[in-house]
């Protein structure tokens, strides 16, 4: 069964730190990966999307990266900022060409405190 | 440009009645999606359009109905509600993207939805 699995589960971090939240996936045949941000009460809204070619894509703060080997993928925040905390959504687009189905993880709830 | 809109935002039904959740579109996307938000869940897909006049189902389509009469317009009707279905939904809507290429989907604000 094609999975996203996510972790840490939670994450608390003190403003201006740095944190890295992990994605591992089984979903084949692949076409893409994207991270999310979903902030309470909101719909999720974009970070990343990145290929299985494609090893980092930065937007801002937020550095992803790829391993499409070990199917793996990483979002890394830099300088942490209160408006950070959200969940962070890893979301795995199968490749299929008549379909367009997406696979989402459970999501990483980041706290980041004062 | 409104994006993605949904409406209702909140909504509480008793068990056994009918409602539908609207959602629109202003991008001119072809898919179209409904999705569920459970606690400790990741997003579960109810139902997709790929365009005017073709749906399909999803992972847990079970007491949902879709209909696509329009580019823009993607409503979701629940038959006869059930406390299961206490959720919040969230429609989403892309470009068809080609090839390796791909677009970003962009979601409405969601509906909290309470079945008593």
């Amino acid at each position: 069964k094609n999975q996203v699995e996510q972790s840490p589960q939670s994450l608390i971090i003190l403003e201006g730190k740095n944190c890295t939240l992990q994605c591992n996936y089984t979903v084949s045949p692949f076409s893409n990966l994207r991270w999310y941000k979903q902030d309470t009460g909101r719909g999720p809204v974009s970070l990343t999307i990145m290929t299985f070619s494609e090893n980092t894509k930065s937007n801002g703060r937020y550095t992803a990266t790829l391993d499409a080997d070990t199917k793996q993928s990483s979002l890394h925040i830099t300088a942490s900022q209160l408006s950070d905390s959200a969940s962070y959504i890893c979301v795995v687009r199968e490749r299929r060409d008549s379909s367009y189905k997406l696979i989402f993880g459970s999501g990483t709830r980041l706290l980041v405190r004062p | 440009n409104a994006g993605v809109t949904q409406t209702p935002k909140f909504q509480v039904l008793k068990t056994g009645q009918s409602m539908t959740l609207q959602c629109a579109q202003d991008m001119n996307h072809e898919y179209m999606s409904w999705y569920r938000q459970d606690p400790g869940m990741g997003l579960r897909l109810i139902h997709y359009s790929v365009g005017a006049g073709i749906t399909d189902q999803g992972e847990v389509p079970n007491g949902y109905n879709v209909s696509r009469s329009t580019t823009e317009d993607f409503p979701l009707r629940l038959l006869s509600a059930a406390p299961s279905q206490t959720s919040v939904y969230f429609c989403a809507s892309s470009y068809r993207g080609t090839g390796r290429r791909d677009t970003e989907a962009f979601f409405g604000q969601g509906t909290r939805l309470t079945v008593v």
